[in-house]
């Protein structure tokens, strides 16, 4: 089974600062399999990011998804403040499905 | 527009058994795999299984095998997601969510509000 770790654990940044996160995956992700998820508190997940760059219907250009093989960034290019959240990346392409263990992005 | 909406919180003793219920509204019910993932107060996402309402079919996590049931009944746009022997780290918020496209599609674009299960003696 594959393991996704998500670095860093805690981003602490300033509204207008850029946000990069990552997600490694144990192994190869078959087809860039891989989506990335925002969670505000008390809210339901968001999907922002699916096939590893594809944007979700409605999610600004200011998020964006990049990589291959086993490693992936969901770039924030300028943080708003309802971008302060925990995301989540999730690897999918097969019956299973497994989820990282989430980075939180906190005002600095 | 897509809804799913989940039944409510429930408390449950250790050892029982919780059925959560989610029903879905705003696309045709049997034309997308629906998934069930739960969150522990303060931890991550993990995902347990899904349904082909299409289909019936199941697939569920290892962790979960032997434990959990997801059902559903096309005639109402439900699906069902049963979890049993019940143990307190089983406390948790129990989500639907539909996945976008076909089989192996499980990018999950619309969510259920996630009914809070609380296992206590």
């Amino acid at each position: 089974e594959i393991v996704l770790t998500q670095s860093p654990g805690t981003l602490s940044l300033s509204p207008g600062e850029r946000a990069t996160l990552s997600c490694r995956a144990s192994e190869s992700v078959y087809g860039n399999y891989l989506a990335w998820y925002q969670q505000r508190p008390g809210q339901v997940p968001r999907l922002l990011i699916y096939d590893a760059s594809r944007r979700a219907t409605g999610i600004p250009d200011r998020f964006s998804g990049s990589g291959s093989g086993t490693d992936f960034t969901l770039t924030i290019s300028r943080l708003e403040p309802e971008d302060f959240a925990i995301y989540y990346c999730q690897i999918y392409g097969s019956s299973r499905s497994t989820f990282g263990q989430g980075t939180k992005v906190e005002i600095k | 527009q897509v809804q799913l909406v989940q039944s409510g919180a429930e408390v449950k003793k250790p050892g029982a058994s919780v059925k959560v219920s989610c029903k879905a509204s705003g696309y045709t019910f049997i034309d997308y795999y629906i998934h069930w993932v739960r969150q522990a107060p303060g931890q991550g996402l993990e995902w347990m299984g899904w349904i082909n309402p299409h289909s019936g079919g199941t697939y569920y996590a290892q962790k979960f095998q032997g434990r959990v049931t997801i059902t559903r009944d096309t005639s109402i746009n439900t699906a069902f997601m049963e979890l049993s022997s019940l143990r307190s780290d089983d406390t948790a918020v129990y989500y639907c969510a539909r996945a976008g496209g076909g089989f192996g599609e499980f990018f999950f674009d619309y969510w259920g509000q996630g009914p809070l299960v609380t296992v206590s003696s």
